[in-house]
């Protein structure tokens, strides 16, 4: 069955810190990737997306996220946090050549920043 | 340039009730898909709507049906609420052909009583 799987439901990190936030796809094929920030009440924001092409994809607010096949992964990366990215962030997969309206997220990891 | 708007914002209802929610896409796109955020989880998609026909449908029973008008704004309507269906409804719109980036509205709170 397709799935994503985000392992950390909370992460605490100190401003400045770096993060990297997990994710973990089971799909028949590579899918299309994506992450997606929501805060408090909103709804999504897209921070990037990964199609085809080089592995490591630059995304909105200083985000990347890398590609693994062999790991069937895509983690998202920022160097340094901002208090201002506390938040819920969200692993999705979209089907290949799809019209991407049907994407199957995870669970979500909620990020605390510490001054 | 509006974004994807929702409507309305928040609402409360009875079991029983029916409920319709409203979602006019970003200007430019064609094609509407709705989904169901409970609280603490991920969104799950329940249905699709392009060229005003259902394309694609999630695992949601029928009481959770749609609509796409002419100008491809679309409604989701609950029938027989249950306490269950208390939670977010999003409304993300896009291009229907392939590898178009989908944008979401900020959603439709929906309690039921």
């Amino acid at each position: 069955a397709q799935s994503v799987t985000q392992p950390d439901i909370h992460i605490t990190v100190s401003e400045g810190a770096s993060l990297e936030l997990r994710c973990n796809y089971s799909y028949g094929a590579t899918p299309y990737l994506f992450w997606y920030v929501q805060s408090p009440g909103q709804g999504l924001q897209l921070l990037l997306k990964y199609f085809s092409g080089d592995t490591l994809v630059q995304g909105i607010k200083g985000f990347e996220a890398e590609f693994k096949r062999s790991q069937s992964s895509f983690n998202l990366r920022k160097p340094s946090v901002h208090w201002s990215d506390a938040a819920e962030y969200f692993c999705a997969v979209g089907e290949p050549g799809g019209s991407q309206g049907n994407l199957i997220f995870g669970k979500g990891t909620k990020l605390s920043v510490k001054p | 340039d509006a974004g994807v708007t929702q409507s309305p914002t928040h609402l409360i209802k009875t079991r029983g009730q029916q409920v319709t929610l409203r979602c006019s896409p970003k200007s430019g796109h064609d094609t509407v898909s709705w989904y169901q955020q409970a609280l603490g989880q991920g969104p799950q998609f329940i249905f699709q709507y392009y060229e005003e026909e259902e394309r694609q449908r999630g695992n949601f029973p029928d009481r959770f049906s749609g609509h796409q008008f002419p100008n491809y704004s679309s409604e989701l309507n609950v029938n027989a609420l249950l306490l269950g269906d208390s939670a977010l409804y999003l409304c993300a719109s896009s291009l229907y052909s392939s590898g178009n980036t989908i944008y979401f509205g900020e959603g439709s709170w929906l309690t039921v009583v």
